[in-house]
């Protein structure tokens, strides 16, 4: 059954701290994204990578970083350098780079910092 | 550069009534569109797209789009709601370096019996 998986749910970290996101998708996908979703915002991207190995910047990603060693991950680490950490995070991918192709979503991660 | 505006953070419908979640757009380009629903911390679903070819599109659930470039307007109908419609549910235009979405900020919909 092909999809996109995040885990944990739900994860809690003293400020501070740095901490790693997880996702993985064994849809064969090329491309990966992170969002953030805060309430009332819609969605705002943070990381694409379009292939193994490569990842852009998106509108807002100072205080995160990302590494795509393997086409199936892409992990996302929110560092204390992140100024209000406390959102729901979306992971998707799409068969190939670019706008045009449908992105599909895992269920999230809600952190929360304190 | 591109964007949208959804109109409407919060709608109310009655279960069998028209549903109508509006969004506009912005764009320097011929735009992609996209509608995406969300149920409660859930990720998302696409419900429909546009890119190119006709300006009227059908997706899941019962749920249609039309694209109209003269009112830069994607706005999203269905004709009869229902129950299991109450969710959040985003607009989306592709961003400025093509590979990516930009959303509007949701529309939450209730459906009342």
């Amino acid at each position: 059954d092909g999809g996109i998986t995040q885990s944990p749910k739900y994860l809690f970290r003293k400020e501070g701290q740095n901490v790693t996101l997880s996702c993985e998708q064994n849809l064969n996908h090329d491309a990966m994204y992170w969002y953030r979703q805060d309430p009332g915002q819609g969605l705002r991207l943070i990381y694409y990578s379009q292939i193994v190995n490569d990842f852009q910047k998106g509108d807002i990603a100072e205080g995160y970083s990302v590494s795509r060693e393997k086409k199936e991950s892409f992990p996302l680490t929110v560092t204390s350098a992140q100024k209000n950490p406390t959102a729901f995070y979306l992971c998707a991918s799409s068969i190939f780079p670019g706008a045009y192709y449908e992105q599909y979503f895992g269920p999230g991660t809600r952190l929360t910092v304190t | 550069a591109q964007s949208v505006t959804q109109l409407g953070s919060h709608v109310s419908v009655s279960e069998g009534a028209l549903v109508l979640l509006r969004c506009n757009y912005s764009s320097s380009v011929p735009p992609y569109l996209f509608w995406y629903v969300q149920y409660p911390n859930q990720g998302l679903q696409l419900l429909l797209k546009y890119t190119t070819g006709a300006t009227l599109v059908k997706g899941i659930n019962g749920f249609e789009a039309e694209f109209k470039k003269s009112e830069t307007s994607f706005h999203l109908t269905k004709p009869s709601a229902h129950m299991s419609d109450a969710a959040e549910y985003f607009c989306a235009v592709h961003s400025n370096s093509g590979y990516a979405l930009n959303f509007g900020k949701g529309t939450s919909l209730l459906v009342t019996p």
